[in-house]
């Protein structure tokens, strides 16, 4: 089966330090999301690309994450500076568009200290 | 201080029997609602999708209901096992661009 693949599943580091998460989306979707899960908020949309557009990112703190598409096959979740509210799970998602389910990867655990 | 997470609604049934998860939905302009479920330490898993044409559909062992006048969903999962224990989130999207919004999920416990 096709699948979300995102790398790395665990990161742990301090205060300040860059962060950045990839994601492989399944070859031939067209749209990908950036969400973020955790104890508190539940899941939350970040950012969302169609085509390897943005097209919002409204979900997303500006000054510290950054959110980009190089190619068909990488999307990347970039935070800088990290601090400890940025712990949480964060997941991409990726799908054929409008009326079509989102297929999600396994997460990346952060944890910021 | 303590901390408060989000409270997840919980459902306990016994092996074997049928659970029945349910949602309210809050935009009436939504047109295509998903099923998903998700293991501990893993992400959100597709489960079923319904359109809003339908009032039902099945998959294996599971059916969704869409109820659009009351703005409900179900997710019914025959001879529950084991391995339905998981957290269900249901979903729904409509307008023009591709987002979908979750619900807060419910907690599926199997008694033995």
């Amino acid at each position: 089966d096709a699948r979300v693949t995102q790398t790395p599943r665990h990161k742990v580091t301090e205060m300040g330090q860059e962060v950045t998460m990839r994601c492989q989306p399944i070859l031939g979707h067209n749209t990908v999301f950036w969400y973020r899960q955790t104890m508190m908020q539940g899941l939350e949309l970040l950012a969302y690309f169609r085509n390897r557009a943005p097209l919002d990112d409204s979900g997303m703190p500006k000054d510290r994450f950054s959110a980009e598409m190089p190619d068909a096959t990488l999307a990347t979740l970039k935070i800088q500076p990290s601090e400890p509210r940025d712990s949480a799970v964060y997941f991409c998602a990726s799908g054929l568009g409008r009326g079509q389910p989102q297929h999600f990867g396994d997460g990346t655990r952060l944890s910021i200290l | 201080g303590e901390s408060v997470g989000l409270h997840l609604p919980t459902l306990s049934v016994q092996e074997g029997d049928n659970s029945i998860i349910n949602c309210a939905y809050s935009n009436s302009a939504s047109d295509y609602f998903i099923w998903y479920k998700q293991e501990s330490g893993k992400g959100p898993q597709f489960i079923i999708d319904i359109r809003s044409n339908m009032d039902k559909r099945q998959g294996q062992r599971v059916t969704v209901l869409l109820n659009k006048t009351v703005k409900h969903l179900s997710l019914q999962i025959a001879a529950t096992q084991p391995g339905d224990s998981a957290v269900y989130f249901c979903a729904e999207s409509g307008g023009r661009d591709d987002k979908i919004i979750f619900g807060k999920g419910t907690r599926l416990h199997i008694l033995p």
